[in-house]
């Protein structure tokens, strides 16, 4: 089975601090997410990475950063964190390639982490 | 952008129920997924239907999809307290790699 691993589950945070979330994954995926959740807004995409060193800006990078060094890990930092940053942040991965040869694009998600920036 | 919206954005049931939830989008797609979340967890991918098919069938899961209209279909059949999540729709615009969300249906099943 796909594992997404999301190294801290709740975090606190003070606003100014400089905030790193961990994802790592075990399925050699090359493709990596990192969304946010928001009480009726859903998910929204922060940063995709299709490949080491390779990033994509989503909808909502403003305020994000990512880093992706290894295949298997793709950071999401925060340079300042700020309050209305507090929020559920998701990361997932998917292969690559979307040819009806390839499983589509499912993509496969960590437990999220709780942020809360005070 | 939200490229998919669900509706209704809550529905509540009795067990045993039938329970079905739609999903809107706007661009054109290759294939639309379905993905369940529960209460403060990750999301889990349900069932991917590609854009050359109109019905699909996964146990209790049936999804349809209508390329022409735009839209596509989750029904649960004979639903479980166990099925209480929230349900998502998600498609690929444009072939693209990412996946576009909808904002969710809330499915509480009652027993």
């Amino acid at each position: 089975d796909v594992k997404v691993t999301q190294s801290s589950r709740y975090l606190v945070k003070r606003t100014g601090e400089k905030v790193f979330l961990e994802c790592v994954q075990d399925m050699d995926h090359e493709n990596m997410f990192w969304y946010r959740q928001d009480p009726g807004l859903g998910l929204r995409l922060i940063y995709f990475s299709y490949d080491v060193k390779m990033k994509e800006k989503g909808d909502i990078p403003e305020g994000y950063s990512v880093s992706r060094e290894k295949k298997e890990r793709f950071s999401l930092i925060l340079e300042s964190a700020s309050t209305n940053q507090t929020s559920m942040y998701l990361c997932a991965s998917s292969l690559a390639g979307t040819g009806p040869e390839i499983s589509g694009n499912t993509i496969y998600f960590g437990e999220g982490s709780w942020l809360t920036v005070v | 952008s939200q490229q998919g919206e669900e509706d209704p954005q809550a529905l509540s049931i009795q067990e045993g129920e039938n329970a079905t939830m739609n999903c809107s989008y706007k661009t054109s797609i290759n294939n639309l997924q379905w993905y369940r979340q529960n209460s403060g967890r990750g999301l889990v991918h349900l069932i991917l239907i590609r854009s050359n098919e109109r019905e699909k069938h996964s146990g209790r899961l049936r999804v349809t999809l209508d390329t022409s209209k735009k839209s596509s279909s989750l029904l649960i059949t004979a639903s479980r307290a166990a099925d209480t999540a929230s349900y998502f729709c998600a498609t690929p615009p444009g072939g693209s790699e990412k996946l576009v969300f909808g904002k969710g249906t809330k499915l509480t099943v009652n027993p």
